[in-house]
């Protein structure tokens, strides 16, 4: 079975500084990847994906995220924090087969004037 | 599309009262999923139905939870009786797990906007 570790569960940031949310996975098999975002009060959106190729992938509102098989990552980026980036934001990997996706325990971002 | 769509928004209920969510999954998805989230928890997969089947409820809590699917633009899931401890937010969310970029296997997970339940 698969799970996904997010270490940071809180993370402040100014506005227009760099953002890097981390992601761990385990799984046995490639791994399908994801970010959503959830607003307060909102349900989960999704920012980006992954399934193959490019290990590099660019997703909405301008975050990136790039898959490290070597290191089971899949980092989340943005290189200037909007205050309207200000949410919980989620991992999550899906199985090869079936369809248990696991999400991470989420990281909540809050971002200074 | 006008995406999965949830109701009641907010719900507050006593001790020992049933509670009903409804959901209609987006218009085409074969498959549709229930999660339950908490601080504590996270978010939890509850059941996920395909094709209005049940195919894996291992995540419900215990007999008081039950869901349906009775057509594939309608789903409930029921709580009777209802405890504090059930006090959360329940999302509803589908995927189509036919066609899209999940290399042949589906798309990604569509989220509704939750209802959140209050068990006094």
């Amino acid at each position: 079975a698969q799970s996904v570790t997010q270490p940071d569960i809180h993370i402040t940031v100014s506005e227009g500084a760099s953002l890097e949310l981390r992601c761990n996975y385990s799984y046995g098999a490639t791994p399908y990847l994801f970010w959503y975002v959830q607003s307060p009060g909102q349900g989960l959106q999704l920012l980006l994906k992954y399934f193959s190729g490019d290990t590099l992938v660019q997703g909405i509102k301008g975050f990136e995220a790039e898959f490290k098989r070597s290191q089971s990552s899949f980092n989340l980026r943005k290189p200037s924090v909007h205050w309207s980036d200000a949410a919980e934001y989620f991992c999550a990997v899906g199985a090869s087969y079936g369809q248990n996706f696991v999400f991470g325990p989420g990281t909540r971002l809050s971002v200074l004037p | 599309d006008a995406g999965v769509i949830q109701s009641p928004r907010h719900e507050v209920t006593e001790m020992g009262q049933e509670v009903t969510l409804r959901c209609k999954p987006i218009s085409g998805h074969d498959y549709l999923f229930w999660y339950r989230q908490t601080m504590m928890r996270g978010l939890e997969l509850l059941i996920y139905f395909n094709n209005n089947v049940p195919i894996d409820d291992s995540g419900m809590p215990e007999d008081r939870f039950s869901a349906k699917m009775p057509n594939a633009s309608f789903s409930t899931l029921k709580i009777q009786p209802s405890e504090p401890r059930d006090s959360a937010v329940y999302f509803c969310a589908s995927r189509d797990g036919t066609s899209g970029s999940f290399v042949g296997r589906g798309g990604e997970l569509f989220f509704g906007e939750g209802s959140r339940l209050t068990v006094l």
